[in-house]
């Protein structure tokens, strides 16, 4: 499967503030998921990201609240803007891989995120 | 709204015994179907996928698929202590290349 990496694999921010986060395929990929995973519920997608392409986000998620960068085919970034203590969550990402079956998925360690 | 249904658990069951986990899908154009296993604290991590009717064995693991009935299962065989996790199934709607995931199902493997 690929190797996924995600950085930082967690941080405690303060309310109003940005963070980012980077997601690293060790192989080039079509394309990565941004996931949410809030305390003891299911994974949720928050968008889609292609390269050379603006984002693809899903209901109830916004580019302004989630921006999402994709400036090549191994790497993302995904800011979670302007923090609420509602925001804490896992943030996951995943890659599909061109050698595996169709829409299989590998994620990443996942980055736990505190907003106090 | 496309759902994916899993009873939440816990599914207990002794060390040795078959484990039965269940999922139902509410679209009938979904094309492939996954059973991720997470561990506590850890991301999930892909053990099965199944795309055909019938039975996918790999291991002690076997998906089940009844596109009919949409309805898709996993199987542990002999199961471990190790095997304790939740276990989720997602679905890969016909056409979209995403997936959604159901709850969850945690099971608890006792000695």
């Amino acid at each position: 499967s690929a190797v996924i990496s995600q950085k930082p694999s967690r941080d405690i921010c303060q309310r109003g503030t940005s963070l980012t986060i980077q997601c690293q395929v060790d192989s080039q990929v079509t394309m990565m998921f941004w996931y949410r995973q809030q305390p003891g519920q299911s994974l949720t997608l928050i968008a889609t990201a292609n390269q050379g392409s603006e984002a693809t986000y899903e209901s109830g998620f916004v580019i302004d609240k989630f921006p999402i960068s994709r400036p090549n085919l191994t790497f993302s970034t995904l800011t979670v803007s302007n923090m609420s203590p509602e925001d804490s969550s896992i943030y996951l990402c995943s890659s599909d891989r061109a050698d595996r079956s169709y829409n299989e998925q590998f994620f990443g360690p996942g980055t736990r995120l505190t907003v106090l | 709204q496309k759902e994916v249904e899993q009873n939440s658990g816990p599914l207990s069951v002794p060390e040795g015994a078959i484990a039965s986990l269940n999922c139902t899908y509410s679209d009938r154009g979904s094309q492939s179907f996954f059973w991720y296993r997470q561990y506590s604290g850890k991301s999930p991590e892909l053990i099965m996928s199944i795309y055909s009717n019938g039975d996918k064995e790999d291991g002690r693991f076997t998906a089940q698929l009844n596109k009919a009935s949409q309805y898709v299962s996993l199987l542990i065989r002999d199961s471990q202590p190790s095997d304790s996790a939740t276990y989720l199934c997602a679905v890969n709607l016909g056409g979209y290349n995403k997936l959604i995931f159901g709850a969850g199902t945690r099971l608890a493997v006792h000695p």
